[in-house]
């Protein structure tokens, strides 16, 4: 099973401000696919990423994701109060199938 | 609009067994790929099971393999979780989610709003 280990757990930062989220895979992830998701308490996932970097429908550019291997950034430039969120990674190359345990992003 | 609605969750007792639904609209379920993806209290997004658009290939957590079966009725709509066997560490909401393809191998791009299962005596 590939294990998604993201950091960090926490992040704490100011409206305006660039967030830079870690994920790292414990064997080679292609690229194709590795995707980004946003969670907020009560609602449902939403995909912000697919195929490392490419974003998903009605995704603002200030959301952008990158990386290969076993090493990807999900970035989010000009923080805003609603990007308070969980935010995990996920890899659909191999099965079983995984997440990385989450990071949860505070705007301050 | 693309809409994804689950049922079947509730209380089970240990050992015991429930289904789960997930009723589709809005998209021509069948050209899809569809998934289960579950979050205990407090806990991360765990992904349960696939299951490509025709059917024929499914894959497994193996904290659920043997136990869980996923399965899909094209012509209703509507994507299945039956859970056999069931632990204290099923209790979790469980998501149905929608990947852009026939193959399980995307990401998931439309999802439901989940419904609770609790495993308990």
């Amino acid at each position: 099973e590939i294990v998604l280990t993201q950091s960090p757990g926490t992040l704490s930062l100011s409206p305006g401000e660039r967030a830079t989220l870690s994920c790292r895979a414990s064997q080679s992830v292609s690229s194709s696919y590795l995707a980004w998701y946003q969670h907020k308490p009560g609602q449902a996932p939403r995909l912000l990423i697919y195929g490392a970097s490419s974003r998903a429908t009605g995704i603002p550019d200030r959301f952008s994701g990158g990386g290969s291997g076993t090493d990807f950034t999900l970035t989010i430039s000009r923080l805003e109060p609603e990007d308070s969120a969980v935010y995990y990674c996920h890899q659909c190359g191999t099965s079983p199938y995984t997440f990385g345990q989450g990071t949860k992003l505070q705007i301050k | 609009e693309m809409q994804l609605l689950e049922s079947g969750g509730g209380l089970a007792q240990p050992g015991g067994s429930l289904r789960l639904s997930c009723a589709a609209s809005g998209f021509t379920f069948g050209n899809y790929a569809m998934g289960w993806v579950r979050q205990a209290a407090g806990k991360g997004l765990e992904w349960v099971s696939g299951i490509s658009g025709s059917g024929g290939t499914t894959y497994y957590a193996d904290s659920v393999k043997g136990r869980f079966t996923i399965s899909r009725d094209n012509s209703e709509n509507t994507l299945y979780l039956q859970m056999n066997s069931l632990r204290a560490e099923d209790t979790a909401l469980y998501y149905c989610a929608k990947t852009p393809a026939l193959s399980t191998r995307n990401a998931f791009d439309i999802w439901g709003q989940g419904t609770m299962v609790t495993v308990s005596s």
